[in-house]
């Protein structure tokens, strides 16, 4: 079973700040969170990971709360091309694999 | 750098044929990885690969499945006697060792008739 939980589905305006929420309560401490999205028939693109401090890339940012339980992908300027399924994952850094949830269904709108 | 590339991207057979797919990872990972994936569902661990050794198969992976990497570079993942249930997407994916992140391609779309 998943070790995430994220809403099914939320809607934002092109030009806006979309805000993911994802609940990993049950992280332990050398589990990374991991974002993936994955755009209709398309392999799943990495976004994002970060471990306890926030981090920035081109393509998002990932707020971590401070004890970890829960975190945030923030995608500054939605458009239409990020209408996709968002995914939560926790993981150990070295292990074999990613356990995938439902993830969150993302569409942005004009 | 080119991505993960996998072929056919789309496969329709007759229930009980064998099927087989091809995955080409990004140059120099050494983690290669297989997911499937029904609708509406998020991908699921198959198997993976460390270069040329299978490490973990799931309990997903039926006697029907076997999946190689002979060479530690491209893999293939086999289907023998396929079922309806058989029909998913076959998602594979690649890594350098640690704690880096797994890139998927695009998959191939199974169709059992």
């Amino acid at each position: 079973d998943a070790k995430t939980t994220q809403p099914p589905s939320m809607d934002c305006a092109e030009g806006r700040a979309a805000n993911l929420p994802c609940n990993h309560s049950t992280i332990s401490g050398n589990e990374y969170v991991y974002w993936y999205r994955q755009i209709h028939s398309q392999g799943p693109q990495y976004i994002i990971h970060g471990l306890k401090n926030n981090e920035t890339n081109e393509m998002a940012s990932l707020i971590i709360t401070e004890d970890r339980k829960s975190s945030t992908l923030i995608l500054p300027h939605a458009t239409l091309r990020d209408t996709a399924v968002y995914y939560c994952i926790s993981n150990t850094g070295t292990a074999s694999k990613l356990t995938f949830g439902t993830g969150t269904r993302l569409q942005v709108t004009l | 750098d080119t991505g993960v590339s996998q072929n056919p991207r789309h496969k329709i057979t007759k229930r009980g044929q064998n099927v087989t797919f091809r995955c080409d990872p990004i140059s120099e990972h050494n983690r290669l990885y297989w997911y499937r994936q029904t609708l509406g569902q998020g991908p699921e661990f198959l198997t993976y690969f460390q270069n040329e050794a299978q490490l973990e198969k799931s309990r997903l992976l039926s006697d029907r499945f076997s999946a190689e990497r002979p060479k530690g570079s491209f893999s293939t993942l086999e289907i023998q006697r396929t079922e309806q249930g058989d029909s998913a997407m076959y998602l594979c994916a690649s890594s350098w060792d640690t704690d880096q992140p797994q890139h998927f391609g695009d998959g191939t779309r199974l169709s059992i008739l």
